[in-house]
C-alpha cells in the first residue's frame, strides 16, 4: 500500500531563506507525485505534479521538487522564501483507484 | 478555471442532529471525493464516488453516508453528528486517470456542540 512520510510538522525560514520541505513515499507501482498548498481557511492548490519524464519539476509561484526514485523521495525546494509563502504544504501520491495518499502536512512560517 | 463549490464555510450543529454537507463541480468531473482534515493527521478519505450512484468508503467512512444523485453534486451526511465530528471537511474532484490532479473546494469548518 502506498503511504507518504512528510519530515516535520513545522519549518521556519527566514524571508529571502531557502525552503526545503521533505517527502517520502512508499509505492508498490511507478508513482504518480503531487505537491499542493493550503493558505489560511482556504482549500487546497495544486503546486506541482510529477507524472512521468523529467525528474524536476516545476511549479507555481517558484517552487521546484525533483523526483528521486532510488530514494523514494519527493523533496519541494524555493532558492528564495517570501512571506506569502507561509501555509501549509501537503505531498501527495495517487494509488492505483484513483484516490490520493496525503502525508501529514508541513506548516512554513517565514520569518522577517 | 476549475470551481469547486461548498455549500458552507462555517456550520454549527448540535449532537445528534443530521447534517448535509453539499459539494458541488462545474468540471464534469467523473471522481469526487470527501475527506476530512484534522491538525496533525493531514487529509483522510472519508468517502469517493466515480460516477452517479456509484460511491467507495474510504479510510474513515464510519459515521457518514454519502449521496451522488447528479454528477456535478457528491453530498456528505452526518446522519447523528458527534462532538468528534468536529473538523475541517474539504471536497474534491477530478478525472478518471491517475495523474490527473484533485481540485479542491474551500472547506466546511464544522462544529458539533
Amino acid at each position: 500500500a502506498q503511504s507518504v512520510t512528510q519530515l516535520g510538522s513545522h519549518v521556519s525560514v527566514s524571508e529571502g531563506a531557502l525552503v526545503l520541505l521533505r517527502c517520502n513515499y512508499s509505492s508498490s507501482v511507478p508513482p504518480y507525485l503531487f505537491w499542493y498548498v493550503q493558505y489560511p481557511n482556504q482549500g487546497l492548490q495544486l503546486l506541482l505534479k510529477y507524472t512521468t519524464g523529467a525528474t524536476l519539476v516545476k511549479g507555481i509561484n517558484g517552487f521546484e521538487a525533483e523526483f528521486k526514485k532510488s530514494e523514494t523521495s519527493f523533496h519541494l525546494t524555493k532558492p528564495s522564501a517570501h512571506m506569502s509563502d507561509a501555509a501549509e504544504y501537503f505531498c501527495a501520491v495517487s494509488d492505483s483507484s484513483y484516490k490520493l495518499i496525503f502525508g501529514s502536512g508541513t506548516r512554513l512560517l517565514v520569518r522577517p | 478555471d476549475v470551481k469547486v463549490t461548498q455549500s458552507s464555510r462555517y456550520l454549527v450543529k448540535r449532537t445528534g442532529e443530521k447534517v448535509f454537507l453539499e459539494c458541488v463541480q462545474d468540471m464534469d468531473h467523473e471522481n469526487m471525493f470527501w475527506y476530512r482534515q484534522d491538525p496533525g493527521l493531514g487529509l483522510r478519505l472519508i468517502y469517493f464516488s466515480y460516477d452517479v450512484k456509484m460511491k467507495e468508503k474510504g479510510d474513515i467512512p464510519e459515521g457518514y453516508s454519502v449521496s451522488r444523485e447528479k454528477k456535478e453534486r457528491f453530498s456528505l451526511i452526518l446522519e447523528s453528528a458527534s462532538t468528534n465530528q468536529t473538523s475541517m471537511y474539504l471536497c474534491a474532484s477530478s478525472y478518471p486517470q491517475l495523474y490527473n490532479e484533485q481540485f479542491f473546494g474551500p472547506g466546511t469548518r464544522l462544529t458539533v456542540l
